[in-house]
């Protein structure tokens, strides 16, 4: 059962804090990927990982960072949380021979007060 | 500049109708990949459909299909018999090549939501 499976589901901070997403998959994908998407926005790319330990900036990655130490995890790190990263964070992954089909994670929503 | 442009934020629709979702997209890229995919109230991101830029085929799956208008840089999802377990998030996405790089990105638009009454 192909699966990406994100931790937790919902998280409520407050500003300063540090915050630790966690996306893990079952399939081997090589690919994997931080998203977030904001109310009247389109999914925005925060950082691709294409293996362990081989992580790039997508179009958003200020005040974030990533870390993929397996193949099948990759985390993403807020240091000192700010009310504007209050968003919903999609983790997906990819298959390096078929990147353009992800599979998507069910999103953690996370508010920073 | 926008990529990809969806210009109705929101739809709604009597079930049993069919319904027309617009997509435009702005490339470069002689091959390059357009996703349809709905975001459901669970959360999860679900995929629908998708049309490559090379293929002249019409695609399909299930009550969706797709209106690939290549000339014109747009693609419509179409959903016939609508149920109220469509009611949800459409997005639209075009995957390309990054530039300078061998890896490909996908750039989402902003999605529309669709409800469908019983």
């Amino acid at each position: 059962d192909m699966k990406v499976t994100q931790m937790p589901r919902y998280l409520i901070k407050r500003m300063g804090e540090n915050v630790l997403l966690e996306c893990g998959q079952d399939m081997s994908h090589e690919t994997m990927y931080w998203y977030r998407q904001d109310p009247g926005l389109g999914l925005q790319l925060i950082y691709i990982s294409y293996d362990v330990d081989s992580n790039s900036e997508g179009d958003i990655p200020k005040g974030y960072r990533v870390s993929r130490k397996k193949r099948e995890h990759f985390s993403l790190i807020l240091d000192s949380a700010k009310t504007n990263q209050t968003s919903v964070y999609f983790c997906a992954s990819s298959l390096l021979g078929d990147q353009n089909t992800l599979y998507f994670g069910a999103g953690t929503r996370l508010s920073v007060l | 500049a926008e990529k990809v442009i969806q210009v109705w934020s929101t739809a709604s629709r009597q079930e049993g109708e069919e319904l027309t979702l617009d997509c435009s997209y702005e490339t470069s890229q002689v091959l390059y990949h357009l996703f349809w995919y709905k975001h459901l109230l669970s959360g999860e991101m679900v995929f629908l459909i998708r049309q490559t830029s090379s293929s002249t085929a019409k695609e399909r799956s299930g009550r969706y299909s797709v209106v690939f208008q290549k000339s014109l840089k747009s693609i419509s999802l179409i959903i016939s018999a609508l149920q109220p377990d469509d009611s949800g998030k459409y997005f639209c996405a075009l995957w390309e090549l990054a530039p300078g790089a061998n890896t490909g990105k996908l750039t989402f638009g902003h999605g529309t939501i669709l409800r469908v009454h019983p």
